[in-house]
């Protein structure tokens, strides 16, 4: 089993749409959560880190569940520029290990 | 902002070189890591260290070495390139233990 699972996509919707991602994880032990986007052929880049109170940046909100043990992040109106690869990062509590999903594609449409 | 720079942005090589990949950060991280990206089998990890001549094996680090020789610079590596080492090669600091990511632009490697 993966340490860190996401579906893939790709997820196609309208310029407005909501749209939510979900990537679930293995080890309950597991402290640090992020949310990376991916542009094709770039580096990722931190989105947001994922707080157990869950957080919001702008139209963005992240949110974790430890009992389910998943992270999800929810775009809110989006743009054609949210169209990327999203990808989740998870790091048990135990030294310097970082297990990414295999990211989720988003392709928002006019 | 952290900066993390890779030397180069493309790369070309032909099988059987020996091959160096650079990377420097500027924000006094301790921990550096190297990771490949190849479609369908997402980031993978090669070496990364925590500290000026420390280094550990990631998840496939057969084929490739590391040297960190000074905290800011943290290089990769290909004793002997193979055409199965073709990959986009990223590298990534932490500020400290499960901290967050961050990434170099980039690069992409071909051997041929």
């Amino acid at each position: 089993r993966k340490e860190v699972e996401q579906d893939p996509g790709p997820f196609n919707v309208p310029e407005g749409a909501t749209v939510a991602f979900n990537c679930t994880y293995s080890n309950s032990a597991s402290q640090s959560f992020f949310w990376y986007r991916q542009d094709c052929r770039k580096e990722p880049k931190l989105l947001m880190s994922v707080y157990s109170s869950g957080n919001e940046d702008g139209r963005f909100t992240a949110q974790l569940n430890r009992a389910s043990q998943y992270i999800s992040l929810l775009i809110r109106d989006s743009k054609l520029s949210d169209s990327a690869t999203y990808l989740c990062v998870v790091s048990p509590g135990n030294f310097n290990k970082f297990y990414f999903g295999s990211g989720t594609k988003l392709n928002v449409k006019p | 902002d952290v900066k993390v720079t890779q030397s180069s942005r493309y790369l070309v090589k032909r099988t059987g070189e020996k091959v160096f990949l650079e990377c420097v950060q500027d924000m006094d991280h301790e921990n550096m890591f190297w990771y490949r990206q190849d479609p369908g089998l997402g980031l993978r990890l090669i070496y990364f260290s925590y500290d000026v001549k420390m280094k550990e094996k990631g998840d496939i680090p057969e084929g490739y070495s590391v040297s960190r020789e000074k905290k800011e610079r943290f290089s990769l590596i290909l004793e002997s390139a193979s055409t199965n080492q073709t990959s986009m090669y990223l590298c990534a600091s932490t500020e400290g233990k499960n901290e967050k990511l961050f990434f170099g632009s980039g690069t992409q490697l071909s051997v041929l």
